[in-house]
């Protein structure tokens, strides 16, 4: 079945150590999407590659970069996480950007200690 | 930029009953989707509606987009229709785009 996977599912760091996250696809999309999800509350957008072109939200910390290697990979990576940072990642692709239905992987439940 | 709003924030069901969750927004969209978000927080997407009405299942969902609402019906809930239910709205132009949430719906179905 064509799928978004994440990993790790979970992810425990110390303050201020460098961590990657990891989202692969087989559906083939054109768009990735990083949201960051803290408790309770709704996902919200980070950034998102449409082909190859990086787009970033305005409120996202510098913190926070993402790399796209090649169609099916792209990974968050978050320089100095802060115990601010602790939250669930949720990847997500689609076809074309932000018109179309996203589809959502398992996301990796990042802990800061 | 574009508010959303959902209604109720909380539901307690019992089995077997009917309920409709409602999303509001703010502005002319052109995408509009309804996730529920199971216990060990998947994000299942139900429906990509930004206009019209689709049924799947015990599923059902209409958009107004003139009147800038969505509603979702859930018939015959069941326990496994528990979690959290967003309506998301997006807006895309030139190369800017977003996929905004809104709070959600905290539907507990009992046995």
């Amino acid at each position: 079945d064509a799928m978004v996977i994440q990993n790790p599912r979970y992810q425990v760091t110390q303050f201020g150590k460098p961590v990657t996250l990891s989202c692969s696809q087989t559906l083939n999309h054109n768009v990735m999407y990083w949201y960051q999800q803290k408790s309770s509350q709704a996902p919200k957008l980070l950034f998102h590659y449409y082909d190859k072109d990086f787009n970033n939200e305005a409120d996202t910390p510098d913190n926070f970069q993402s790399r796209r290697p090649n169609t099916s990979f792209c990974f968050l990576d978050i320089r100095s996480p802060g115990l601010g940072d602790a939250a669930m990642y949720l990847c997500a692709t689609s076809a074309h950007p932000f018109t179309d239905t996203q589809y959502f992987g398992p996301g990796t439940r990042l802990t800061v200690l | 930029g574009i508010q959303v709003e959902q209604s109720p924030p909380d539901l307690i069901l019992q089995e077997g009953a009917n309920s409709t969750l409602r999303c509001n927004f703010s502005d002319s969209v052109n995408n509009l989707q309804w996730f529920h978000q199971n216990p060990w927080g998947q994000l299942i997407n139900l429906f990509y509606i930004p206009s019209g009405t689709k049924q799947n299942g015990r599923l059902s969902a209409t958009t107004v987009a003139t009147e800038r609402y969505s509603l979702l019906y859930i018939s015959s809930s069941q326990t496994t229709d528990s979690g959290v239910y967003f309506c998301a709205v997006g807006l895309y132009g030139g190369s800017q785009g977003n996929l905004i949430f809104g709070k959600g719906t905290k539907l507990s179905v009992k046995p």
